[in-house]
């Protein structure tokens, strides 16, 4: 069966650090899907990225940059410079062949300024 | 474009009472999909639906049904509402055979007195 493990709930961080969120799972499927949904306090969940089991290649955004490691089974996410408005509660999510994408528990990043 | 339609936003129910929650979308997604947000417990999939016609169960199922007669709705049915189904709904689309993120509406926030 399919699991996200997002094992830290919350996190604090001083605006212009870095911060990096876990994000581990478990598949039996060879192909599969890896994403990452932000919620911001206005409460929508908006896309980040959306990776397949066969691109390891780490990938870069702006600020943002994914670390894909088939090897430990992870798909973490770093914030560089952080910024106030990357307040938000972040996603991991897992998909499979049956389609259907199941979500870790979250974890909730305050950005102080 | 709308994407991807929830109605009620906002409800409250007393216990034994039913309602449906109504999901559409104008993407012509085959895949639709409800999940359930409760704090500290992420996002759970409740049901969903690969076509019309066409439904399974999600991580919590229980309590709610489900049907999907057109490509284009996908409502969430209570038959008998109790305390624990308070919480955030959010109904979700996306492209077939697990390749795409999930579109998802803005939420339904449901309470149960």
């Amino acid at each position: 069966a399919q699991k996200v493990t997002q094992a830290q709930t919350e996190i604090s961080v001083v605006e212009k650090e870095d911060v990096t969120l876990d994000c581990v799972y478990e598949t039996r499927d060879t192909t599969y899907y890896l994403f990452w949904y932000k919620q911001p306090p206005s409460g929508e969940l908006v896309f980040l990225i959306r990776r397949n089991s066969f691109d390891e290649q780490n990938e870069i955004s702006g600020r943002y940059s994914w670390n894909f490691q088939k090897s430990t089974s992870s798909f973490n996410f770093t914030i560089t410079a952080s910024q106030v408005v990357d307040s938000a509660v972040y996603f991991c999510a897992l998909s499979e062949a049956e389609d259907k994408i199941i979500f870790g528990k979250g974890t909730r990043l305050h950005i102080l300024p | 474009n709308a994407g991807v339609t929830q109605t009620p936003k906002f409800q409250v129910l007393k216990t034994g009472q039913s309602m449906t929650l109504q999901c559409a979308q104008d993407m012509n997604h085959e895949y639709m999909s409800w999940y359930r947000q409760d704090p500290g417990m992420g996002l759970r999939l409740i049901h969903y639906s690969v076509g019309a016609g066409i439904t399974d169960q999600g991580e919590v199922p229980n309590g709610y049904n489900v049907s999907r007669s057109t490509t284009e709705d996908f409502p969430l049915r209570l038959l008998s509402a109790a305390p624990s189904q308070t919480s955030v709904y959010f109904c979700a689309s996306r492209l077939p055979r697990y390749t795409g993120e999930l579109f998802f509406g803005e939420g339904s926030r449901l309470t149960v007195l």
